[in-house]
């Protein structure tokens, strides 16, 4: 079955203890990209790639580290969690830049205390 | 930047009932996507429509890239319905904005 697969689905970590959220998806896409949501602030992009190798900053970047040494994942670092990254985040893909839509992950519940 | 509206903001129906979702976007776009979230917050996508009309089951979509608003039809809706509908657009560098979202509750 084509998806995005995020492990993992929910997490209670501590103030300051580096954590991995993974994302891999099997579509051979050539763009990924990591969004958070909160309430009140909706959906906003964290970081992507558009293929391997190649990582930018979305809106929300400060916290956050990606890499993209494969084509099929994409991990997001957070390497000193603060309280203030407890959010819902979401891993998406696609085909390619231009006329594609995304498929999404199922998602992770981050809480940092 | 673009602006993503969606309305209505809150909608309660009763299970069979149809109804319409709208998005209006202010600017042109390069494509659109609908998704459902459903109570667990998964995002599962239900169209990708930059332009046209297109059906899948109960679901329906239509977008009017021209005058910039797209329209979510469902018909007879049930429990599962239930959730936030987005619509996204897509500009520049393959970013999605999403709208404001339209939180539906279908009641047996």
């Amino acid at each position: 079955e084509a998806q995005v697969t995020q492990n993992p689905r929910y997490l209670i970590t501590v103030t300051g203890k580096k954590l991995t959220v993974t994302c891999s998806q099997n579509m051979n896409h050539e763009y990924m990209s990591w969004y958070r949501q909160d309430p009140g602030l909706g959906l906003r992009q964290i970081y992507y790639s558009m293929n391997v190798e190649v990582t930018d900053k979305g809106d929300v970047p400060e916290g956050y580290k990606v890499s993209r040494k494969e084509k099929r994942n994409f991990p997001l670092i957070l390497e000193s969690p603060s309280p203030n990254q407890t959010s819902l985040y979401f891993c998406a893909s696609k085909p390619g830049h231009g006329g594609y839509g995304y498929t999404f992950g199922s998602g992770t519940r981050l809480t940092v205390v | 930047g673009i602006q993503v509206e969606q309305s209505p903001p809150d909608l309660i129906l009763q299970e069979g009932a149809n109804s319409t979702l709208r998005c209006n976007f202010s600017d042109s776009v390069n494509n659109l996507q609908w998704f459902h979230q459903n109570p667990w917050g998964q995002l599962i996508n239900l169209f990708y429509i930059p332009s046209g009309t297109k059906q899948n089951g109960r679901l329906s979509a239509t977008t009017v890239a021209t005058e910039r608003y797209s329209l979510l039809y469902i018909s007879s809706s049930q429990t599962t319905d239930s959730g936030v509908y987005f619509c996204a657009v897509i500009r520049g560098t393959d970013k999605l904005i999403f709208g404001t979202g339209t939180r539906l509750q279908v009641f047996p």
